[in-house]
């Protein structure tokens, strides 16, 4: 089965700055891969996802980038912002429709320094 | 609009006694229904997921088990707690239809097993 590893487990950069977390997956039919950001004491909630057919997607100061050859993604945060402190999940899925699993990552907690 | 709804919030159980979770989903028909439990410090682990009455998926063996008696209704259980059941359980939903794969998490309930 599909296995995903996420690195690193804790990130803190400053107000400002960029942050990256970075993603692995196992199984090569995996073709969906969500990125969702939990806060404290609540579900994890979607906040970008890529599809297999695209190698890039943004969505104001997020981006997401997808390596298919090396098995990889990556979430790209720009001008991080207090509000951005939460803890990210990477997953995949062998596809988008409903009956497709969802496997996660083990997540990044993010800090944000003011 | 869609909701889900889970209960209860936070639980402290002794060693031994029975669990029932239970989660629910309005404003959809026919979803797809997960059970995820995040450990402390851990990523997302997909428990069970059905994709309707009657029809569960184990992911993992353990000492759990669930049930969805209902279209919009999915509850996880156990006769016998242990310690390793401690953690945060997620309920989440998905579209059977829908063109994107976006799950729905509920608000979690937080299980202390002592």
């Amino acid at each position: 089965g599909e296995n995903v590893e996420q690195h690193p487990s804790t990130l803190s950069v400053q107000e400002g700055d960029s942050a990256v977390i970075k993603c692995t997956y196992s199984d090569s039919a995996s073709n969906y891969f969500p990125w969702y950001k939990q806060e404290l004491g609540k579900g994890p909630q979607l906040i970008i996802d890529i599809r297999s057919n695209v190698g890039e997607k943004k969505d104001q100061r997020i981006a997401v980038t997808l390596n298919k050859t090396a098995k990889h993604f990556s979430l790209h945060i720009t001008e991080t912002q207090p509000e951005d402190s939460a803890v990210y999940f990477c997953a995949a899925s062998p596809g988008y429709s409903s009956a497709s699993k969802i496997i996660f990552g083990s997540g990044t907690r993010l800090s944000i320094r003011p | 609009s869609q909701t889900i709804h889970q209960w209860p919030a936070t639980l402290v159980q002794p060693v031994g006694s029975p669990l029932s979770l239970e989660c629910t989903v309005e404003g959809t028909s026919n979803p797809n229904l997960y059970w995820y439990r995040q450990a402390a410090g851990r990523g997302l682990q997909l428990l069970f997921y059905s994709v309707g009455i009657g029809q569960i998926s184990s992911e993992v063996p353990q000492n759990l088990s669930a049930s969805r008696p209902q279209d919009r209704q999915f509850i996880l259980s156990s006769k016998k707690l242990l310690l390793s059941d401690s953690g945060f359980y997620l309920c989440a939903w998905r579209a059977l239809d829908a063109n994107t794969g976006e799950l729905f998490f509920g608000e979690g309930s937080r299980l202390t097993v002592l």
